[in-house]
Formats: C-alpha cells, sequence, structure tokens
C-alpha cells in the first residue's frame, strides 16, 4: 500500500540558509501535518493543512512556511536556517472525515543538519 | 494537553514483561493512542482507544484506557529483540472546528537484549 513520501531524506544546510522539505500524502488523504522532533525530544506539531488550505498551526517559527499544492502535497519552506533548525521533520497525513479518532499516518521524515 | 512517559532508555531481557507507562492530562474525553518508531522509520500507529475502559491490542501489545487514574500504560507479556524501537504515548481530543492535531509524550527508547 502507498504510503507518505518524504524527501528528502538527509539535507545537510549552513546556518542563514533556506530549506524545503517535500510531503506526498497517501491518495486521497485531505489532511496533510507536519511535525519536528528534535534530538531526544517528541514530535512537536508545526502545521497542518486540510483541502489545501490552512487548518491548525502550532508551534511553527515565523522563519517557516508551507503549503499545499493542488495535487496535495505539501512543501515546509525554512529560512534563515538556525543550528536549533537541526531535527528531523515528519509529515503525516488522515482522510478527515474517517479520522475521527485523530489516528495520523507517518512518512519517514527528512533528517535536517544546520551547520 | 499533554502526556507524560516514563524516562528510558527500558532495557529487558527477551522473554520479559514490559510495562511503559503513560499518564495524560487533557480537556474533554480524549482518544488514546501508542505509537512505535523503529530506527530510521516513521512512526507507525500501534494501538489506540477511543473511550474509557476501553483495551487497545495489537502485536501482543495492549493498552487500557483508564479515566480514573488519567493513565494508558503499554504492557506486552513477553518481548523480542524485533520489538527494540521507541514508543509514542499520544492523546487527540475532538476538535471544535479544524483536525485532530495529536499530542505527543517525550517516546521511550526500548532496547530488548537476546
Amino acid at each position: 500500500a502507498a504510503g507518505v513520501i518524504q524527501s528528502p531524506r538527509h539535507l545537510i544546510k549552513e546556518k542563514r540558509e533556506t530549506a524545503t522539505l517535500k510531503c506526498y500524502p497517501i491518495p486521497r488523504h485531505d489532511t496533510v501535518y507536519w511535525y519536528q522532533q528534535g534530538p531526544g525530544q517528541d514530535p512537536q506539531f508545526l502545521i497542518s493543512f486540510y483541502e489545501k488550505m490552512q487548518s491548525d498551526k502550532g508551534s511553527i517559527p515565523d522563519r517557516f512556511s508551507a503549503q499545499q499544492f493542488s495535487d496535495y502535497h505539501s512543501e515546509l519552506n525554512m529560512s534563515s536556517l538556525e543550528l536549533g533548525d537541526s531535527a528531523l521533520y515528519f509529515c503525516a497525513s488522515s482522510l478527515r472525515r474517517t479520522t475521527n479518532t485523530g489516528e495520523l499516518f507517518f512518512g519517514e521524515g527528512s533528517r535536517l543538519t544546520v551547520l | 494537553n499533554s502526556v507524560t512517559q516514563m524516562e528510558g532508555p527500558v532495557t529487558l531481557s527477551e522473554e520479559a514483561f514490559l510495562t511503559i507507562n503513560c499518564t495524560y492530562t487533557a480537556t474533554g474525553y480524549p482518544s488514546l493512542f501508542w505509537y512505535v518508531q523503529y530506527p530510521g522509520e516513521g512512526l507507525q500507529l500501534l494501538l489506540k482507544a477511543t473511550k474509557a475502559d476501553d483495551k487497545g491490542s495489537n502485536k501482543g501489545f495492549e493498552a487500557t484506557y483508564r479515566k480514573e487514574t488519567t493513565s494508558f500504560h503499554l504492557e506486552k507479556g513477553s518481548v523480542q529483540v524485533s520489538d527494540s524501537a521507541v514508543y509514542f504515548c499520544a492523546l487527540s481530543d475532538p476538535p471544535i472546528g479544524g483536525s485532530y492535531i495529536p499530542t505527543f509524550g517525550r517516546g521511550t527508547s526500548l532496547i530488548v537484549h537476546p
């Protein structure tokens, strides 16, 4: 079965550079979530989209932005990167009308290292 | 909302009994989950319970939704080396508009030795 696809899997950037992460949800899923997981930390919710519109916003820095495109894939753009942005970034998807209990399907994550 | 898990790592020998404690605070009546993260992979749903006294179970793991103690402890009677992973407890409150946004605990690393 198709899963959530994230790219790239690994990314190394310098401070103050820009990075873009991509997420391709499970086909027919209408909701996409982005989470940030720092070393030894719990996943922190950043932002979600439903039917290509921003749905909920968590602890996403102003330097970050995200959008969901017409094909439902999503991109997380991170600018002016800081050392503290080094983390594993997860994308998850769900089908809202059947997700009345909050189950998400996660991708394998994109590991960002900022030097 | 918040989720508190016991700190790891939890180190066990194969066939030992496993308990990973999880307690939560939430408004309303949340659904509760255990997710598992194997090395190099994303989180996968292991089991869930949607109301008080429900028991979620999968792959020999079990957890019971205890509203009176606000707990959802994960148990397995006999662990295997292949169970070595990080386990996350999570809750999800019914939304007032918008989507469900699960809140995760910090994760508990389980290491099982042969």
